[in-house]
């Protein structure tokens, strides 16, 4: 069984500082797809970014970034210079074979101004 | 540029009432699904479609039916609502399966009610 791990319900950080949300994951497959989703209060679901399983370098976009660390099964989000607009759930994803996304139960981040 | 649409926003059921949930999506993507965010519990997945007129299972499935007679429409039914499928539900697509070439692309939710 696939299954994702948040095991942060709740986080906060200041504005401008930066903060990393954990998530692990526990899978057998060796080849599959991470994904970080926001979900601000308009309750739209956004790509932030993704990360192949094979590829060893760590996925960057602007001021995201994860730490992806395979034998751990880990797959964290680093979100630097933090924004008020980055306040949001935030949801880790797993995929394996086509045709679902396994999800983690989400963390909650507050931006402090 | 639509994209994903979900319609209505919010709805209430009583108990036992049917209704359908809209999803439309004009990116001409093959692969659709519907998934269910509940509190505590992430999104699950309940039906996807991989193209028209092929449908199949997810994980939690029961008490939903799905059809897919066109490429940009996937609606969902509920035959008999349940308190228990009060939930946001989400319907969302990408171009062939997931991937990472092929993220979903999520439509805005719509809140059930089932009282």
């Amino acid at each position: 069984a696939q299954t994702v791990t948040q095991s942060q319900p709740e986080m906060s950080v200041q504005e401008a500082e930066t903060v990393t949300l954990s998530c692990t994951y526990d899978t057998s497959e060796s080849d599959y797809y991470l994904f970080w989703y926001k979900q601000p209060p308009s309750r739209q679901m956004i790509l932030v970014i993704r990360q192949e399983a094979y590829k060893q370098q760590n996925a960057t976009e602007n001021r995201f970034s994860v730490n992806f660390q395979k034998a751990a099964k880990s797959f964290s989000l680093k979100i630097s210079d933090s924004q008020l607009g980055d306040a949001a759930m935030y949801f880790c994803a797993f995929q394996t074979g086509a045709n679902n996304l396994f999800f983690g139960t989400g963390t909650r981040l507050t931006v402090i101004p | 540029n639509a994209g994903v649409t979900q319609t209505p926003k919010f709805q209430v059921l009583k108990t036992g009432q049917s209704m359908t949930l809209q999803c439309a999506q004009d990116m001409n993507h093959e692969y659709m699904s519907w998934y269910r965010q509940d509190p505590g519990m992430g999104l699950r997945l309940i039906h996807y479609s991989v193209g028209a007129g092929i449908t199949d299972q997810g994980e939690v499935p029961n008490g939903y039916n799905v059809s897919r007679s066109t490429t940009e429409d996937f609606p969902l039914r509920l035959l008999s609502a349940a308190p228990s499928q009060t939930s946001v539900y989400f319907c969302a697509s990408s171009v062939t399966g997931v991937s990472y070439n092929s993220p979903l692309h999520f439509g805005n939710g719509t809140r059930l009610t089932v009282t």
